[in-house]
Order: C-alpha cells, then sequence, then structure tokens
C-alpha cells in the first residue's frame, strides 16, 4: 500500500485567488494522479503528474488553471488558480502500485469552498 | 468510451440485512475492476481489484464478483460501521493508458 497526505485538509477561499494543494507519498512512485470529485459525482482525473516533465492533462482542464509541479518522486503540487465558485470541490491526490496487481491509493482530499 | 453505471444510488439496510451492489460497464476491452469504499471527508479506500469473469475477492463481510458485463459488491450481514460510499472503476485493456474510470458510487447507510 501507500500512505498519502495532503495538505490542506480544507480551506475557504475567496474568488479570483489561487490555492496550492500538497501531497506526499510516503514511498517513491512514478507517476501522481490528481482528482476532482463534486458532490454526487464521480472522480474525474484532472491530470497526471510525471517527475521530470511536465503534467498530462484531461480534457476540459488546462495548465493555466490547474498548474502542477513533481519536483521529485515522492511529491507533487497542485495550485487551482483565479478561483471561482464552480472550483468549490474535493481534490485527491492519488498513486497506483503495478505489479502482481493493479491497485490505485488515494490520499485524505482537500476540500476547497469558494466563495 | 468506456462507462461505469453503479446502482442503486442510494441504499438503506437494517444491521444484518444482507443486500448487493451493482457495476455494470462498459469498456474496450477489461484489463481490471476495482471497488473502493469512501468515509465522508476521506479519500477512497482501496478494496478489491477482480481482473476476469467468474472471479471473486473476500474482505470481512465484503464479497466482490465478476461477470462480463458487470460486478456485484455484495455485504452480508451489514454492520452500521459498514456504512460509506462505494465506488466502481474500470481499467481498459487496450491503449497505453492505465487510469481507470470511475462510477459515482452507491452510498450505503446501515441502520442499528
Amino acid at each position: 500500500s501507500a500512505v498519502i497526505s495532503q495538505k490542506p485538509s480544507r480551506d475557504i477561499c475567496q474568488r479570483g485567488t489561487s490555492l496550492t494543494i500538497q501531497c506526499q507519498v510516503d514511498s517513491q512512485v512514478t507517476m501522481m494522479f490528481w482528482y476532482r470529485q463534486q458532490p454526487g459525482q464521480s472522480l474525474t482525473l484532472i491530470a497526471t503528474a510525471n517527475q521530470g516533465s511536465e503534467a498530462t492533462y484531461e480534457s476540459g482542464f488546462v495548465i493555466d488553471k490547474f498548474p502542477i509541479s513533481r519536483p521529485n518522486l515522492t511529491f507533487s503540487t497542485l495550485t487551482v488558480s483565479n478561483m471561482s465558485p464552480e472550483d468549490s470541490s474535493i481534490y485527491l491526490c492519488s498513486v497506483e502500485r503495478r505489479g502482481a496487481t493493479y491497485e490505485q491509493y488515494f490520499g485524505p482530499g482537500t476540500r476547497l469552498t469558494v466563495t | 468510451e468506456d462507462q461505469v453505471t453503479q446502482s442503486p444510488e442510494a441504499l438503506r439496510l437494517q444491521e444484518g440485512e444482507s443486500s448487493s451492489l451493482n457495476c455494470s460497464y462498459t469498456v474496450s476491452g477489461l484489463r481490471g475492476l476495482f471497488w473502493y469504499r469512501q468515509d465522508p471527508g476521506k479519500g477512497p479506500e482501496f478494496l478489491f481489484t477482480l481482473y476476469s469473469a467468474g472471479e471473486e475477492k473476500e474482505k470481512e463481510r465484503l464479497k466482490a464478483t465478476l461477470t462480463k458485463k458487470e460486478s456485484f459488491l455484495h455485504i452480508t450481514a451489514p454492520k452500521p460501521e459498514d456504512s460509506a460510499t462505494y465506488l466502481c472503476a474500470v481499467q481498459a485493456a487496450s491503449g497505453g493508458s492505465y487510469i481507470p474510470t470511475f462510477g459515482r458510487g452507491t452510498s450505503l447507510i446501515v441502520h442499528p
């Protein structure tokens, strides 16, 4: 398994500001993932963060709005820029383990409210 | 496009009342199907991976089964602590991406 921590656990922000979410993993991983989970909705993948290269964004998500850093194999940040109330959501960091089986682990999430 | 549909959206059970949650999927070749448990205010917790039709996995009161079109999560004699949202996800065999597609989940409440 993997132990993942996120900071902050929750925040209330004003529209137009930016928030950076940190994700720390207890072991080295190749890929880290950032998801968004809105109430009553499924998990939506924002981007995949690879160490040493630019993040790969899913359709509907752009780097200017959600810049990602991946400085090493255990850490990543996601910034939500120029926030609006529509960005209110839970943001989750995730890692995968590929071996005899495929497993995916998630952090505790960051609950963001934009007013 | 890969699709995952979970039913019911919400389920209320009395303690000890066994039931099943359904996950129907459409995918261009199944690499794996995953079940997660998510408690309020927390991230999803990995439960099971299933790879082929007929496969079953068990953990305490939970048993996951897989057919070619759907998966069931059977909950036997549930307890209030089993209350959570249960998420299903599928991973396609085609293409280079391993990234799973998630369903919306089933919210389970078990009353004492």
